[in-house]
């Protein structure tokens, strides 16, 4: 079956420490792989997305994933958080034929000044 | 472009009325996706389609609910009869399809059923 699992429910962090989220996913055939970002009251906005090539992508405000096939993760890092990365964190894998994205559970980012 | 558009952004009602939810893909965008997010159930995928027609229905909680897309720009999602465990955001997303391509969301209709 398709899923995306994320270890992180809530993190917390203060300013400038470094951010590592975990993502894994489980998915047939070819796999795209992206992290939205929403912050509080928003919409999901694109932070990153992985369709092929070089496995280290960059994305928005410093964020960078990388994409390690044979453990089935696309972690998503930042080396120095502000408070302004306070958000909620989604993780989601889908195909190009479908559109369709399988989202992780999320990972709530608390960032204190 | 203006992104995808959801109205009403807010919609407070009654349990029992019914409510319609409308969503507006961005243009040249095929294929129309459904979310609901509550803090218990976090983000779910309520229906999708492609060219108009669904492809994927299983998320859609109940019979009450039910989603159209008459056309590649317009597309609604409808209550009825609304319960108060329906109250939550719900987005609509589109993407084009067979490219490498992002899925864009729109802003949201937070739905509160009392």
């Amino acid at each position: 079956a398709q899923s995306v699992s994320q270890h992180n429910h809530h993190v917390i962090l203060s300013e400038a420490a470094s951010l590592e989220l975990g993502c894994n996913y489980s998915y047939g055939g070819t796999v795209n792989l992206f992290w939205y970002v929403q912050y509080p009251g928003q919409h999901l906005q694109l932070l990153l997305k992985y369709f092929s090539g070089d496995p280290l992508v960059k994305g928005i405000k410093g964020f960078e994933a990388e994409f390690i096939k044979s453990k089935f993760s696309f972690n998503l890092r930042k080396p120095s958080v502000q408070w302004s990365d306070t958000a909620e964190y989604f993780c989601a894998a889908g195909s190009s034929n479908t559109g369709k994205l399988i989202f992780g559970q999320g990972t709530t980012l608390q960032v204190k000044p | 472009d203006a992104g995808v558009i959801q109205s009403p952004r807010h919609e407070v009602t009654e349990m029992g009325q019914e409510v319609t939810l409308r969503c507006k893909p961005i243009s040249g965008h095929n294929s129309l996706f459904w979310y609901r997010q509550t803090m218990m159930r976090g983000l779910e995928l309520l229906i999708y389609f492609n060219n108009n027609v669904p492809i994927d229905d299983s998320g859609m909680p109940e019979d009450r609910f039910s989603a159209k897309m008459p056309n590649a720009s317009f597309s609604t999602l409808k209550i009825q009869p609304s319960e108060p465990r329906d109250s939550a955001v719900y987005f609509c997303a589109s993407v084009i399809l067979g490219g490498q391509e992002t899925q864009y969301f729109g802003p949201g209709t937070r739905l509160l059923v009392l």
